[in-house]
C-alpha cells in the first residue's frame, strides 16, 4: 500500500522569500503525485500534478514541484512567497490503477511580513 | 461551472446525537468520495460511490457511519450516534469518472462540512 510523508508539520517563512516543502512517498507500484492547497475554513484546491513525461512540473500561483523517482520525493517551491500563500499544503499520491487518493499529514505554511 | 456543494457547513451536536451531511457533485461526475480530516491530518478516504455503487468503504466505521448516494447524484453521510472522536471536517468530492486518477480524471473538492461533538 502506498504511503506519504511530509517532513514538515510548520514552515514559517519571511515575504518574498523562497520555500521549499517536502514530501516523500513510498508505493510499490508507478504513482500519480498531487499537492493539494487548503487555505483557512476552505476545502481543497488542487495545486499542480504529475502524471508523466517531464518531472518538472508547473502548478498555479507560480508554484512548481519536482518528481525525483530514484529518491521517492515530489517537492513543492515557490521562488517567492506572498502573504496569501499562508495555508495548509498536502501531498497526496495514486498508485497507477488505483483509485485510491492518499494524502499526507500536511505543512502549515506561514509567512511572515 | 459550479463546484461541489456540501451542506451544513458548520455543526455542533452532543455526543450520542445523529446528524447528517448532504453532497451535490459537480454536474456529470460519475465518481463521489466522502473523505475524514481530523485537525491537524490529512484527509482520509471513508467510502466512494460509483454513480450509485459502492467501490471502497474498508475505512468506514459501519457501525455508526452510513453513506447513500441517490440515483447517482446527491450522496448523504450520517452519523449516529456520533462520539467525541467524530469531530472533524467531512470533505466530498467527485471525479468525472472511475479508475485511477490520471489525465482528464481530477478529483475536485467542496469545502467541507465542519462537524464538532461535545
Amino acid at each position: 500500500a502506498q504511503s506519504v510523508t511530509q517532513l514538515d508539520s510548520q514552515v514559517p517563512v519571511f515575504e518574498e522569500a523562497p520555500v521549499e516543502l517536502r514530501c516523500n512517498y513510498s508505493s510499490s507500484v508507478s504513482v500519480y503525485l498531487f499537492w493539494y492547497v487548503q487555505y483557512p475554513n476552505q476545502g481543497l484546491q488542487l495545486l499542480l500534478k504529475y502524471l508523466s513525461g517531464s518531472t518538472l512540473v508547473k502548478g498555479i500561483n507560480g508554484f512548481e514541484a519536482e518528481f525525483n523517482k530514484s529518491q521517492t520525493s515530489f517537492h513543492l517551491r515557490k521562488p517567492s512567497v506572498h502573504i496569501s500563500d499562508t495555508a495548509e499544503y498536502f501531498c497526496a499520491v495514486s498508485e497507477r490503477g488505483a483509485q485510491k487518493l492518499v494524502f499526507g499529514q500536511g505543512t502549515r505554511l506561514t509567512i511572515n511580513p | 461551472e459550479a463546484g461541489v456543494a456540501q451542506s451544513p457547513r458548520y455543526k455542533i451536536i452532543e455526543k450520542r446525537q445523529s446528524v447528517a451531511f448532504w453532497c451535490n457533485p459537480i454536474s456529470g461526475h460519475a465518481t463521489l468520495y466522502w473523505y475524514q480530516q481530523i485537525l491537524g491530518q490529512g484527509p482520509k478516504l471513508l467510502i466512494q460511490f460509483q454513480n450509485n455503487g459502492v467501490v471502497d468503504d474498508s475505512q468506514l466505521p459501519k457501525d455508526r457511519f452510513s453513506a447513500e448516494r441517490l440515483k447517482g447524484v446527491d450522496s448523504t453521510l450520517k452519523i449516529q450516534p456520533a462520539k467525541l472522536e467524530d469531530s472533524a471536517v467531512y470533505l466530498c468530492a467527485s471525479s468525472p469518472r472511475g479508475g485511477a486518477q490520471g489525465p482528464g480524471n481530477t478529483i475536485y473538492f467542496g469545502e467541507g462540512s465542519w462537524l464538532t461533538v461535545v
